[in-house]
């Protein structure tokens, strides 16, 4: 069975530093979404992807978030600097359109020292 | 806007025993609610989903849910507890562009 894959699945960081998470969706799906949760809540969109074009960033902190899916496939959320606040599981999921089910990857723990 | 409340963080069962996770919903318009579940280093998996036919849900692994209007609840139950089915759950509503608004969770624990 496919499976949305991301890596790493957990990475220690310091405060400043720059951090990257890289996702690989199911082969074929054109809906790509990032999310964060945070320890004890559900987790929250940061962006979404259709092909490579970004439709929702609504909630990511674009002063130092960014997220690029360059060729419609896989994709990459970068955080520079990474702050204490950002410690969080980083969760990729992805769909065939943007109103079909979601399948989640593992997710990357994200510890901000 | 559209929410989703998860009525109880914790839920303790013994094995065998019926389960239920309360969820209730706001939302201004006939809503899509969803019941995920994550296990511990795994991904998110869609258990069942309700769009607005049948409002009792069947899902996978023996879980149902029932769509009450009149309460905005969507609590999910299944009537025999297993050692597996041990997890944290998500209530889920999906808003007027299609997206997934998550509960806080429930964390389901099962006794033996």
């Amino acid at each position: 069975e496919a499976e949305v894959a991301q890596s790493p699945r957990y990475k220690i960081t310091e405060k400043s530093q720059a951090v990257a998470f890289w996702c690989d969706p199911i082969s074929g799906h054109a809906t790509l979404y990032w999310y964060r949760q945070i320890l004890g809540q559900g987790p929250e969109l940061l962006v979404q992807f259709q092909d490579e074009s970004v439709v929702d960033d609504s909630q990511l902190p674009k002063d130092r978030f960014s997220a690029e899916r360059l060729k419609g496939v896989d994709s990459t959320l970068k955080i520079q600097p990474a702050e204490l606040g950002d410690s969080a599981m980083y969760l990729c999921a992805s769909s065939l359109w943007d109103r079909g089910e979601q399948y989640f990857g593992p997710g990357t723990r994200l510890t901000v020292t | 806007a559209q929410s989703v409340t998860q009525l109880d963080s914790h839920v303790s069962v013994s094995e065998g025993t019926p389960v239920l996770l309360r969820c209730n919903y706001s939302s201004s318009y006939s809503p899509s609610l969803f019941w995920y579940v994550q296990h511990p280093n795994k991904g998110l998996q869609l258990l069942l989903k309700y769009t607005s036919a049948a409002t009792l849900v069947k899902g996978i692994n023996g879980f149902e849910a029932e769509f009450k209007k009149s309460e905005t609840s969507f609590h999910l139950t299944k009537p025999s507890a297993h050692m597996s089915d041990a997890a944290e759950y998500f209530c889920v509503v999906s808003d007027s562009s299609y997206k997934l608004i998550f509960g806080s969770g429930t964390r389901l624990l099962v006794r033996p």
